[in-house]
């Protein structure tokens, strides 16, 4: 089956530590993109790629860092600079030859400071 | 700035009944919206879409209606059941890849 995966699903960092989350999909799709959400608010966007090699920062980048090497891979990397990195972290990937096609999410990395 | 947000941050509604949980955009460009369904601790699940051109698309026991004059959607779910428990969130885009999301209204069902 098609999906796009996240991993791990919990994950706890320390004070100064930095950590990376995964995100693997098999859907074929161009573009990819992380998410942060917060309770009681909206999905808000860190990174995003579109093509292999190259990606841009959404509303909410400090702190956190991307790559794309692959077109099926975009980790992302929460620094120590990002001060409140607990939240719930999603994952998604859509086909760009179709505008407004709608995202596939992963089903979220769900990281606490300790 | 650009949002997309909704009314109410919880709805309850009985077990059989018709819910209905609204959204509103600020972009007049935003021509294509979706809804999704996000359970606890999941991630968000595609429900139904609309397009700008359209007024109203029905799915499985689901509806979305557009108003483009007050920029205004509404999700319609019939026969409520307690599996329509979670939050859903509207998402709006002006034709690029990006979507602006809404915060959520949790849909809470009642034995």
């Amino acid at each position: 089956d098609g999906g796009i995966t996240q991993s791990p699903k919990y994950l706890f960092r320390k004070e100064g530590q930095n950590v990376t989350l995964s995100c693997e999909q098999n859907l074929n799709h161009d573009a990819m993109y992380w998410y942060r959400q917060d309770p009681g608010q909206g999905l808000r966007l860190i990174y995003y790629s579109q093509i292999v090699n190259d990606f841009q920062k959404g509303d909410i980048a400090e702190g956190y860092s991307v790559s794309r090497e692959k077109k099926e891979s975009f980790p992302l990397t929460v620094t120590s600079a990002q001060k409140n990195p607990t939240a719930f972290y999603l994952c998604a990937s859509s086909i760009l030859s179709r505008a407004g096609d709608g995202y596939t999410f992963g089903s979220g990395t769900r990281l606490t400071v300790v | 700035g650009e949002s997309v947000g909704l009314h109410l941050p919880t709805l309850s509604v009985q077990k059989g009944d018709n819910s209905i949980i609204n959204c509103a955009y600020s972009n007049s460009a935003s021509d294509y919206f979706i809804w999704y369904k996000q359970e606890s601790g999941k991630g968000p699940q595609f429900i139904i879409d609309i397009r700008s051109n359209m007024d109203k698309r029905q799915g499985q026991r689901v509806t979305v209606l557009l108003n483009k004059t007050v920029k205004h959607l509404s999700l319609q779910i019939a026969a409520t059941q307690p599996g329509d428990s979670a939050v859903y969130f509207c998402a709006g885009t002006s034709g690029t890849y990006k979507y602006i999301f809404g915060t959520g209204t949790r849909l809470k069902v009642l034995a």
